[in-house]
C-alpha cells in the first residue's frame, strides 16, 4: 500500500535559519505529491506540489523536488520566520485512482525570535 | 469565494450516540472528502464521493457512512459513537480529476465523553 513517512518533530529553529523537513514515501507508478500546513485551530492548506519526477513545487519562499530515485519530497525553506511556525503534513496521491490522500504523520515546526 | 465549509465547528457527544457533520464544498468542485485527524497525527482517508457516487472509502467500519447530494454538499454519519472517535474531522473538496489538488476546510471537532 502507499505510505507516507516524515521526520518525527518538534523543529525548533531560530528566525532566519535554514529549514529542511525529510519526507519520503512508499507507492506503486508515479504518485502525486503534497506538502500542507496545518496552523493552529485550522484546517490544512495546500503549500506546494509535484506531479512528476524532477518537478519542482515552489510558494512562500518554500520548495521540494520530486525525487523519484530516493523516493523522497524534501520541505526547504532558505530563511524562516516567526510566522511559519505551523505543523507541515507531506502527502500523496496515486496517479491513477483519483486523489485521495495519504499522509505523514505531521512535523511541527518552531521558529523562535 | 467561500472556501470549503464545515459544521458545526464543535460537537460534544456521549458514547453510543450517532453525529451527522456537514460540508459544503467550493464552488464548482464536485468532490467532496472526508478525513479523521486523531490529536497528534496526521488525517486518515474516510470516503471520497465524486458526482455523487463513492469514488473510494478507508479502513473505517461500518458505523461510518456518508453521502453527496446533488448540490455536491456532503454529509458523514458515525453511528454508534466510541471514545476512539473523538478527532478533528476534516471535508476537502476538489474538481475530482486525478492529481487536482484538495482544498481543505477547519474541520469540526468531535469530543466523545
Amino acid at each position: 500500500g502507499n505510505s507516507v513517512t516524515q521526520m518525527e518533530g518538534p523543529v525548533t529553529l531560530s528566525e532566519e535559519a535554514f529549514l529542511t523537513i525529510n519526507c519520503t514515501y512508499t507507492a506503486t507508478g508515479y504518485p502525486s505529491l503534497f506538502w500542507y500546513v496545518q496552523y493552529p485551530g485550522e484546517g490544512l492548506q495546500l503549500l506546494l506540489k509535484a506531479t512528476k519526477a524532477d518537478d519542482k513545487g515552489s510558494n512562500k519562499g518554500f520548495e521540494a523536488t520530486y525525487r523519484k530515485e530516493t523516493t523522497s519530497f524534501h520541505l526547504e525553506k532558505g530563511s524562516v520566520q516567526v510566522s511559519d511556525s505551523a505543523v507541515y503534513f507531506c502527502a500523496l496521491t496515486p496517479n491513477n485512482a483519483g486523489n485521495m490522500l495519504t499522509f505523514g504523520g505531521g512535523t511541527r515546526l518552531m521558529v523562535k525570535p | 469565494d467561500a472556501g470549503v465549509t464545515q459544521s458545526p465547528t464543535h460537537l460534544i457527544k456521549t458514547r453510543g450516540q450517532h453525529v451527522t457533520l456537514r460540508c459544503s464544498p467550493i464552488s464548482g468542485h464536485k468532490s467532496v472528502s472526508w478525513y479523521q485527524q486523531v490529536l497528534g497525527q496526521g488525517p486518515q482517508f474516510i470516503f471520497q464521493y465524486y458526482e455523487k457516487e463513492e469514488r473510494g472509502r478507508g479502513n473505517f467500519p461500518d458505523r461510518f457512512s456518508a453521502r453527496q447530494f446533488p448540490n455536491y454538499s456532503s454529509e458523514l454519519n458515525v453511528n454508534a459513537l466510541l471514545l476512539g472517535d473523538s478527532a478533528l474531522y476534516l471535508c476537502a473538496s476538489s474538481f475530482g480529476g486525478n492529481n487536482q489538488p484538495q482544498h481543505f476546510g477547519d474541520g469540526t471537532r468531535l469530543s466523545i465523553l
